[in-house]
Formats: C-alpha cells, sequence, structure tokens
C-alpha cells in the first residue's frame, strides 16, 4: 500500500498570502495518478487538482499542483477567506490511499 | 446537474444491521465507478471500496473487506453500503463518491462527484 505523508499539519496564513502543501508518497506514484481535495467543515470533499496539475471543473485557476515520482505540491497563490480549509492528497495510481491532510488556518 | 444524494443520517445499536444508499443523476450511472469513504469524528479519508454499478463488480480496501457489504441497482441508479452487526467504532461520517470514468476494469480515477454523506452513530 502506499503510504502519503502530508506537511505541514497545519498552516497559519493571512488572506492574499500563499500557501503551499506538500504530499509525499511512500513510493512512486502511477502515471501521477495524484489528486487534492479540499473540505470545509460539515462538507464534502471538494476535487480540486487531478493527474497531479489538472485543475478540476470549476476550481480557480490560483489553485495549481505540481510535482512527480513521490513528491507533489499543491498551491494556492493568494488565499481568499474561502480558501480556509482541510486539504487531502490522494494516490489512485495503486488503489487508493489518502494523506492525513493539512488544515490550512486564518492568522 | 451531475449529483449523488445520500440517504439520511441513522442511530443504531451495536449488534443492528443498516444498509445506506447513494443515488446518481444527472449522468450514466453505470459508466463510472461509485466509491464509499469513511471518515470518523474529527479525522481523515478513508477508502473503504468501490463498485462499477454495470455489472456489480467490486473491490474493497482490506481494512475494510468482510466488515461491509457493497451492492448496487442499476434500474435505479442507486449504490449501497451494508453491515450486518454494527459496532460502536462504524460511528462516522459515510460519503459516496464517483470516479471520473471508468470502465470495466479500471477504477483508478479521481473522485469528481460527492455525495452530502450519511452519518451513523452507533451507541447502546
Amino acid at each position: 500500500e502506499i503510504v502519503l505523508t502530508q506537511s505541514p499539519g497545519t498552516l497559519s496564513l493571512s488572506p492574499g498570502e500563499r500557501a503551499t502543501l506538500s504530499c509525499r508518497a511512500s513510493q512512486s506514484v502511477s502515471s501521477n495518478f495524484l489528486a487534492w481535495y479540499q473540505q470545509k467543515p460539515g462538507q464534502a470533499p471538494r476535487l480540486l487538482i487531478y493527474g497531479a496539475s489538472s485543475r478540476a471543473t470549476g476550481i480557480p485557476d490560483r489553485f495549481s499542483g505540481s510535482g512527480s515520482g513521490t513528491d507533489f505540491t499543491l498551491t494556492i497563490s493568494r488565499l481568499e477567506p474561502e480558501d480556509f480549509a482541510v486539504y487531502y492528497c490522494q494516490q489512485y495510481g495503486s488503489s487508493f490511499t489518502f494523506g492525513p491532510g493539512t488544515k490550512v488556518n486564518i492568522k | 446537474e451531475v449529483q449523488l444524494v445520500q440517504s439520511g443520517a441513522e442511530v443504531k445499536k451495536p449488534g443492528e444491521s443498516l444498509k445506506i444508499s447513494c443515488k446518481g443523476s444527472g449522468y450514466s450511472f453505470t459508466r463510472h465507478w461509485i466509491a464509499w469513504v469513511r471518515q470518523m469524528p474529527g479525522k481523515g479519508l478513508e477508502w473503504m471500496g468501490i463498485i462499477y454499478p454495470d455489472d456489480s463488480d467490486t473491490r474493497y480496501s482490506p481494512s475494510f473487506q468482510g466488515q461491509v457489504t457493497m451492492s448496487s441497482d442499476k434500474s435505479i441508479s442507486i449504490a449501497y453500503l451494508q453491515w450486518s452487526s454494527l459496532k460502536a467504532s462504524d460511528s462516522a461520517m459515510y460519503y459516496c463518491a464517483r470516479t471520473m470514468g471508468g470502465t470495466a476494469y479500471n477504477y483508478l480515477y479521481a473522485m469528481d462527484v460527492w455525495g452530502q454523506g450519511t452519518t451513523v452513530t452507533v451507541s447502546s
């Protein structure tokens, strides 16, 4: 099973700042099948990025994904108030596993 | 509008059985796998398994194999998750989610549409 590690666990930033979230896999993710999800309190997760770098339908371009192999990054270029949430990475190259999540807090 | 609508919250006693549902609409239900994801209170997301509604081909996470049963009825576009004997540790939020694509043998896609979740509480 591929284990995903996310860092940092919590990120405290102000609106307008840039957020950089990391996801590291215990082994290479096949075909860069790596997705990012956003989850707000009381809501279902929402797909942001798939295939490591492709934005899902309707996702603003301030969200971008990058990386390959075992190291992946989600970048939010300028945080909006609605972006404060928990972010999960997920690999789907070999079955499915989720990372533990990064919580982005308002500083 | 493409959507998945899940059944309502459940409160059960240990040892009872339960079947929750996930109804798809706005798309071809048989052409996308449906995954089930558990989220325990205050915790992260765990993939439980996945089913292909067209032929009910099912794959379970080893962590959930034997603990739950997934099924589907393509005639009414509904996927199900059931327990035969609930435990207190089954208390959680359960989400269904559609894979972005899918064929009969390939379920390795991201999950682009999610149900609103079903809360299951198991308490004596």
